[in-house]
C-alpha cells in the first residue's frame, strides 16, 4: 500500500508561536484529509484536501498533488490546539492510510 | 444522529472470549469503514461496507474478526477467541458515499482490553 509519512513526529510549542506539519505520501491520491485526535482519542476532521489551499481559522492546509506533499499550518497555537495530528490518504480503493502522526504540545 | 457513535466506550475481556463492538452511522451514510488503532500509531484499516455488503475485507488480520451490516446502517465488528494482541481503539467512520473521494467522519472508538 501507500506510504505516508508525516514530520515532525513531535513538536513543541509556546504558546502563539506558529507551526507547520508536513505530511509525504508514496503514490498519487483520490482522497487527503488532515485530523486532529484529541487526549480523548476523537479523530476530528480538519480539512479534506486531496490538492490546492484552504483555510479554516487558525488553521490552512495545502496539498501539491503532483510533488505528493500536505502541509498543515498552525498559527496563533493555543494550548487546545495540543493532540496528535494525522495525515490520512485514500489511493486507489476506499481505505485511508494514515502516517504515525505528528504529536504536538502547546504550553502556556 | 449527529455523528458517528459507537457502544461501548470501553470493553474489557478475558482471552478467548467473544466481543461484539457496534457501530452507529451517521445518518444516510452508505459508506463505513472499521479501522483499529493500537497505542502511539495511526489507525489501521479492517473492512469497508458500502450499504450491506463488505466490498473490502482486505484488513481483518485473521478469521477471528467479523463484521456485518444486515441492514445497511448500523455495523457489528466481532472478534471471536480474543487474544491479548488484540487490545487496541477500533475506531468506525462513514462517509456519504464512496470513502475514496468523500469525508470521512469518525466516531470516538471503543478500547478494547483483552487480560
Amino acid at each position: 500500500g501507500i506510504q505516508v509519512e508525516q514530520s515532525p513526529p513531535d513538536l513543541i510549542l509556546q504558546e502563539g508561536a506558529n507551526s507547520t506539519l508536513r505530511c509525504n505520501f508514496s503514490d498519487s491520491v483520490n482522497n487527503l484529509q488532515w485530523f486532529h485526535q484529541n487526549p480523548w482519542g476523537q479523530l476530528i476532521n480538519l480539512f479534506y484536501i486531496p490538492s490546492g489551499t484552504k483555510q479554516n481559522g487558525r488553521l490552512s492546509a495545502t496539498t501539491v498533488a503532483t510533488e505528493r506533499y500536505s502541509l498543515l499550518y498552525i498559527s496563533s497555537s493555543q494550548t487546545t490546539d495540543s493532540g496528535v495530528y494525522f495525515c490520512a490518504v485514500v489511493s486507489t480503493g476506499n481505505q485511508f492510510y494514515f502516517g504515525t502522526g505528528t504529536s504536538l504540545t502547546v504550553i502556556p | 444522529g449527529a455523528g458517528v457513535s459507537q457502544t461501548p466506550s470501553n470493553k474489557v475481556t478475558e482471552k478467548g472470549k467473544y466481543v461484539e463492538l457496534r457501530c452507529d452511522p451517521i445518518s444516510g451514510h452508505t459508506a463505513l469503514y472499521w479501522y483499529r488503532q493500537s497505542l502511539g500509531q495511526g489507525p489501521e484499516f479492517l473492512i469497508y461496507f458500502q450499504g450491506t455488503g463488505a466490498a473490502d475485507d482486505s484488513g481483518l488480520p485473521n478469521d477471528r474478526f467479523f463484521a456485518v451490516r444486515p441492514e445497511g446502517s448500523v455495523s457489528t465488528l466481532k472478534i471471536q477467541r480474543t487474544e491479548r494482541g488484540d487490545s487496541a481503539v477500533y475506531l468506525c467512520a462513514s462517509s456519504l458515499g464512496t470513502g475514496g473521494t468523500d469525508t470521512q467522519y469518525f466516531g470516538p472508538g471503543t478500547r478494547l482490553t483483552v487480560l
